[in-house]
């Protein structure tokens, strides 16, 4: 099962609110990535979690906060976010985060609207 | 510094015939190469990747790509493309020295025509 899931499927939120978004995987890989897709775009990397600590943050804001409480979880906590972070938020996860040979499996994503 | 490229934003082809998505990188050293595709309002889904080895890739669906280190290309091919390929797709580079720097093309929209 090479399945990664992603919750809420679609979030609508206003600048001054707090929300959260959820990635699962239960293929026990111990590597985990947060990726932001514009429309029309390629995926940007954003956060990478490797045996649930932070090894990556490619320079974003701090409204964008992640967390990885355990192996098989990983969240992003977003805070006054601006209209301009409207994307589709992609989660990824491979075996190690070790090798550059890894497979990185993604789920569906989560479409964020900030109005 | 890496990079990858699609240089065709636009693929149409006819249902039944071959399709040939085009990508180019850049890369020093030996290169980790990846096909993903992407469905409308959906995550990436992978389709298959080189490492080393035999130049000829296969992968998911009946697809499969060319390693040409000499051309530093790999396309992505099928013999007999389906409506059902109509899709969005990306090649993506890592260097053999950095396990978390994928680096993806700027994506091609294929569309098969019945």
């Amino acid at each position: 099962d090479t399945e990664v899931t992603q919750t809420p499927k679609h979030l609508v939120m206003g600048m001054t609110n707090k929300k959260s978004l959820k990635c699962e995987q239960h293929m026990g890989h111990r590597a985990m990535y947060w990726y932001k897709q514009k429309a029309k775009k390629p995926p940007e990397l954003m956060f990478v979690y490797s045996y649930e600590k932070l090894s990556i943050n490619e320079s974003v804001p701090s409204r964008f906060s992640p967390e990885c409480p355990n192996s098989s979880l990983l969240n992003l906590h977003l805070h006054a976010l601006q209209p301009e972070d409207s994307a589709l938020y992609l989660c990824a996860s491979s075996q190690r985060g070790y090798w550059p040979q890894e497979t990185q499996y993604f789920g569906p994503g989560t479409r964020l609207l900030v109005l | 510094a890496q990079s990858v490229a699609q240089p065709e934003d636009q693929v149409n082809v006819a249902e039944g015939n071959p399709l040939t998505v085009k990508c180019t990188y850049s890369v020093s050293g030996n290169p980790y190469l990846f096909w993903y595709v992407q469905y409308p309002n959906r995550g990436l889904q992978f389709l298959l990747k080189y490492i080393t080895g035999d130049n000829l890739v296969k992968g998911s669906y009946g697809f499969e790509a060319e390693f040409n280190k000499s051309q530093t290309s790999f396309h992505l091919k099928k013999p007999s493309a389906l409506v059902s390929d109509s899709a969005l797709y990306f090649c993506a580079v890592r260097p053999p020295y950095n396990n978390n720097d994928m680096r993806f093309g700027a994506g091609t929209r294929l569309t098969v025509k019945p």
